[in-house]
């Protein structure tokens, strides 16, 4: 399969609790976007990467998340102390820097339900 | 003020009519503009982009853009009950990738 891949795709957790969300882009793409969608709304940016280095994070993203992309390739989403208000789906996406600017390609998602 | 509104719908139109989905940005930066398409439980898939002002076709798409108004369309033609779906529209200001999207128009097509 060469699309983009998000592992898990459902994670129920307690408050409180720390979670790890992965995302395997398109292999020839360089760049990563993180976004969260919450029922009824369109998906939020998160952050994104070109290659290793995050570029961009979103001003609404609070000092509880952090993503990573080691040495370019995947990339992981983690949320410490996680508050019920941190429950939606959260999307990766890739894109090659040539291609057109906006054309992402999503993952299926990592869905994520805080109790 | 949101920077890209959408009515969230549903819309609803018979099989075979014409559907119209409309979008405003409050960026007048905004460079270029997406359409979305998402099925109930699946990812965002790209439908259409647009530059440029005026109308693109692609198929039984079209898109439209004013910048003057700041305003993004789409109309389906001929429109299928598959085409069924929350339809996103997204705008980009810059050559990042970064998308702004709207809350989504729900399309209901009955047959």
């Amino acid at each position: 399969d060469t699309g983009v891949s998000q592992d898990p795709r459902h994670k129920i957790t307690k408050r409180g609790q720390n979670v790890t969300f992965r995302c395997d882009p398109i292999s020839e793409h360089n760049r990563l976007y993180w976004y969260r969608q919450t029922l009824g709304q369109g998906p939020e940016f998160l952050t994104y990467f070109q290659n290793e280095a995050q570029l961009e994070k979103s001003r609404l993203l609070s000092d509880r998340f952090s993503a990573e992309r080691p040495k370019g390739s995947f990339s992981t989403l983690e949320i410490q102390r996680t508050e019920q208000g941190d429950s939606a789906m959260y999307l990766c996406a890739s894109i090659n820097r040539g291609l057109t600017p906006g054309e992402l390609f999503f993952g299926e998602g990592s869905r994520l339900t805080v109790l | 003020q949101k920077e890209v509104e959408q009515n969230s719908g549903p819309l609803s139109v018979p099989e075979g009519a014409i559907a119209s989905l409309n979008c405003t940005y409050s960026d007048r930066g905004s460079q270029s503009f997406f359409w979305y398409r998402q099925y109930s439980g699946k990812s965002p898939e790209l439908i259409m982009f647009i530059y440029s002002n005026g109308d693109k076709e692609d198929g039984r798409f079209t898109a439209q853009l004013n910048k003057a108004s700041q305003y993004v369309s789409l109309l389906i033609r001929d429109s299928q009950p598959s085409d069924s779906a929350t339809y996103l529209c997204a705008v980009n200001n810059g050559n990042t990738g970064k998308l702004i999207f709207g809350q989504g128009t729900t399309l209901q097509v009955k047959p």
